[in-house]
Parts: structure tokens; C-alpha cells; sequence
């Protein structure tokens, strides 16, 4: 089944103290990007990723980082938490290139995080 | 730098009702647009795109968009609407050609259809 799994589906941590969210996904997507969701504000891109080794930052991006060192996985990494990082956590892949008919972005289901 | 404004942050309608959420971006040259839809509890599924010809989208559960350039506008519509229909709707914007990889997405409308 095509999909795309985050772990943790929550998590609950301590101001400073070093995390990361996976992301993988089984159909071979090119394209992988990761987002924030707060209430009233929507969705906001936090980094994205074209290929492999191929990282940029969306409009969020402050107090977070990415690798891609392989095609499938697209991990989130907190290195200092802290309370304002309190939200709710979507990584997406895409099918097809970007800006081409084919794109589309499936989601995974979340990581709801709290930070105290 | 390209941003999407949802009018309505919350619509409350009967079932049957006609449904119409309002989508404006604000980049003025190439754009594909999105409407994405979050059932509770659920991750983001796409319900329809428009990338170039014909500005009337059809989508997936009777859903459809026009895309109107001269207004900037990706409204979402429905002719009659069902209580299933209840959830958070998205409009996202990407512009392929300036901002490669961005995506920026509206800040969404609840909807509430009532039985």
C-alpha cells in the first residue's frame, strides 16, 4: 500500500531536549516537504526536498533541520525544542515533478508535538 | 513572495445547501493551484488541482474550482453539500518557474454542514 508513515504519532518533550520526526514513504517520490499546522494559521512549509541530498527551506524554517540522505526518508530534527514548536506535524511526498500535472502531494498522518 | 487568503474561516450550512469557499492568491505569474480537504482526525487528501487549459476544475466528490487569473481567484464550489462534507478546507499555491519546491497554503475554512 502506498503511504506515508511518520513516527512518533505524538510526542511529548522537555524545552532543550533533542528530537526527530521520520518520514518514509514507499512510492519512490522524488519530491518530500515537511509542514506545521497551528490553529488560524493554516499550513506552513518548514524545509522541503527535490532529491537526495537536495534540502531548501520553506517560510518556517527556524529551529529545525532536515537530511535526505536517501530517497525514502525525510527525517525532521528539533536540535533545541522549545514551547513555540508546540504544533502539529505533516510531512508530504509527491508524485511526479513539481510544477508539472502529474504533482501532488500525499500527506502522512501527523505528529501532534508538545513541548513544555 | 506568494501567499493565499481564505475568506471564510468558518461556514455553517444545511444539507443541500450550496457551498462556495473563497480562494485569492497573490503571485502574479505562473501558478498551480490546490484545493485540499482534512476530514476530522485525518491528513490532508487532495480533492482537485488546476495546472494550465481549462479553468474549470472538476474534483473528486462532486466537488469542482474555477480559476479566475484577471481576479487571482481558485474558488471551490459545490452544488449541494452533504454532512460528510464537514471539514477543514485548504487552498494552496505553487509557482513552479520562481519559487521552485514552495508551497504556500491558505489558512484554511471549517466546514460545518448540518443534518
Amino acid at each position: 500500500e502506498a503511504q506515508v508513515t511518520q513516527n512518533p504519532r505524538y510526542l511529548i518533550t522537555v524545552t532543550g531536549k533533542k528530537l526527530t520526526v521520520t518520514c518514509s514513504q514507499n512510492m519512490n517520490h522524488e519530491y518530500m516537504s515537511w509542514y506545521r499546522q497551528d490553529p488560524g494559521l493554516g499550513l506552513r512549509q518548514i524545509y522541503y526536498s527535490m532529491n537526495v541530498e537536495v534540502t531548501d527551506k520553506g517560510d518556517v524554517p527556524e529551529g529545525y533541520k532536515v537530511s535526505r540522505k536517501e530517497k525514502r526518508n525525510f527525517p525532521l530534527i528539533l536540535e533545541s525544542p522549545s514551547p513555540n514548536q508546540t504544533s502539529l506535524y505533516f510531512c508530504a511526498s509527491s508524485i511526479g515533478l513539481f510544477g508539472t500535472d502529474t504533482y501532488e502531494q500525499y500527506f502522512g498522518p501527523g505528529t501532534r508535538l508538545t513541548v513544555t | 513572495a506568494q501567499s493565499v487568503s481564505q475568506h471564510n474561516h468558518h461556514v455553517i450550512l444545511s444539507e443541500a445547501a450550496s457551498l462556495e469557499l473563497g480562494c485569492n492568491y497573490s503571485y502574479g505569474g505562473t501558478v498551480n493551484l490546490f484545493w485540499y480537504v482534512q476530514y476530522p482526525g485525518q491528513h490532508l487528501q487532495l480533492l482537485l488541482k488546476y495546472f494550465s487549459g481549462d479553468p474549470l476544475v472538476k474534483g473528486i466528490k462532486g466537488f469542482e474550482a474555477e480559476f479566475i487569473k484577471s481576479k487571482f481567484s481558485f474558488n471551490l464550489r459545490k452544488p449541494s453539500v452533504q454532512w460528510s462534507d464537514t471539514a477543514e478546507y485548504f487552498c494552496a499555491v505553487i509557482s513552479p518557474v520562481t519559487n521552485a519546491g514552495k508551497s504556500t497554503f491558505g489558512d484554511g475554512t471549517t466546514l460545518t454542514v448540518k443534518p
